[in-house]
């Protein structure tokens, strides 16, 4: 049973325009969402987060959008830039189990110069 | 800062042997993951340590795997005895308890099991 589901396993981008990855997620429980980056032989790297208590959440070129409703949420890079190119993850958490995550599969973004 | 550190960052055995993989959290981190990341099942959680202690190891697929955190700076994941099907990309995370706190990556293992 996938709790997050990233839907779409790559997208391309032209350099400068809007990449936009999103995220469904199924427990209605989790209050906490980040996104991470990962390039290849490396650690996921933490980018941005948001508490279910907010709507949006911007930090630079990076903003991540929840509808609680919907069960959704996205990541907005813009504009996007050829080393913003690698795998990104949608992960959740649920309060009562402290930090644990549960993650999506990734999404492939490749950003096209 | 020093991020999470993992050693081997390569290990390529013979089926049956014994294999550690060993991971050093951030200082001043109390939280503590293992995930295990595979094209068929992704990133999933193998088990997580809370000031040390095992909280929830229902992610370890079978008893050949164990994991220990005799203190605060130094944790390991044991497979014993290993199998091909245990080849996958190990991570170890650590983080701070408690509020909205993200984890942080180590660079993983990459283990090969012939």
């Amino acid at each position: 049973d996938q709790q997050v589901k990233q839907n779409s396993p790559s997208l391309s981008v032209q350099e400068g325009r809007i990449s936009i990855l999103n995220c469904d997620y199924t427990n209605s429980m989790f209050d906490y969402f980040l996104w991470y980056k990962k390039y290849p032989a490396e650690g996921p790297t933490f980018l941005i987060s948001i508490s279910s208590i907010k709507d949006k959440n911007e930090d630079g070129r990076f903003t991540v959008f929840l509808n609680k409703s919907a069960k959704h949420l996205s990541l907005h890079i813009v504009p996007s830039q050829p080393g913003d190119s690698a795998v990104y993850f949608c992960a959740a958490s649920d309060g009562r189990y402290g930090n644990k995550l549960v993650f999506g599969a990734g999404t492939i973004l490749r950003v096209k110069s | 800062d020093a991020g999470v550190i993992q050693s081997p960052r390569h290990e390529v055995t013979e089926m049956g042997q014994e294999v550690t993989l060993r991971c050093k959290p951030i200082s001043g981190h109390n939280s503590l993951f293992w995930y295990r990341q595979t094209m068929m099942r992704g990133l999933e959680l193998l088990i997580y340590f809370n000031n040390n202690v095992p909280i929830d190891d229902s992610g370890m697929p079978e008893d050949r795997f164990s994991a220990k955190m005799p203190n605060a700076s130094f944790s390991t994941l044991k497979i014993q005895p290993s199998e091909p099907r245990d080849s996958a990309v190990y991570f170890c995370a650590s983080s701070i308890t408690g509020g909205l706190q993200p984890q942080h990556f180590g660079d993983g293992t990459r283990l090969s099991i012939l």
